[in-house]
């Protein structure tokens, strides 16, 4: 069966702390891409990272960063210096080869306080 | 500007109404999706369409239905079967033939409320 599952249901931090999302996933398919999405309080989902199961590289962006390792199935996502405008739902999601669609993680709920 | 539109924002329906959410993108994308969102939870597939005059149920498919006769428009109908359906609703599209068929982009979504 495929899964995702984010084990952290709501975090909370102070501005300027680094935090990591957790996700783990579950699929039996090799062909497979991962994705982070971001729900902010006006609800749309804002894409920002995917990533395809032949590529374990991690990656950087500004302040964020993506560790992806197979071994352990986990996507883990970390926001160095935390700002406010971080605060928001975040979203892992994965999607297999032979199902065709995206299953979503329960989402995890970040608040970042000044 | 390109995007996904979705109309209304804030929908109320009464017992026994079918009402109609509208989903348009002018990404020129082939395929169109439509989620639930139930509060702290993940998004559910209800329905998604790959080509026009075609699609397929997704895992909640029950109480709902949609159409496809245009490539930009993907209509949802939340009808009167659907006992449950207080929720925010969520378009996506994807572009096919690209190499990225999996990334999936999502409108402002509708919010529905039972009266």
């Amino acid at each position: 069966a495929q899964k995702v599952t984010q084990a952290q249901t709501e975090i909370s931090v102070v501005e300027k702390e680094d935090v990591t999302l957790d996700c783990v996933y579950e699929t039996r398919d090799t062909t497979y891409y991962l994705f982070w999405y971001k729900q902010p309080p006006s609800g749309e989902l804002v894409f920002l990272i995917r990533r395809n199961s032949f590529d374990e590289q991690n990656e950087i962006s500004g302040r964020y960063s993506w560790n992806f390792q197979k071994s352990t199935s986990s996507f883990n996502f970390t926001i160095t210096a935390s700002q406010v405008v971080d605060s928001a739902v975040y979203f892992c999601a994965l999607w297999y080869n032979q199902g065709g669609k995206l299953i979503f993680g329960q989402g995890t709920e970040l608040s970042v306080k000044p | 500007d390109g995007g996904i539109t979705q109309s209304p924002k804030y929908l109320f329906r009464k017992e026994g109404q079918n009402v109609t959410l509208s989903c348009e993108q002018n990404l020129n994308h082939d395929a169109m999706y439509w989620y639930r969102q139930d509060p702290g939870q993940g998004l559910r597939l209800i329905y998604y369409s790959q080509i026009v005059n075609d699609f397929q149920k997704g895992d909640i498919a029950e109480g709902y239905s949609v159409s496809r006769e245009k490539k930009e428009s993907f209509p949802l109908t939340v009808t009167s079967a659907q006992k449950n359906p207080t929720a925010f609703y969520l378009c996506a599209s994807t572009a096919t033939g690209t190499g990225y068929e999996e990334t999936q982009y999502f409108g402002p979504g509708t919010r529905l409320l039972v009266l």
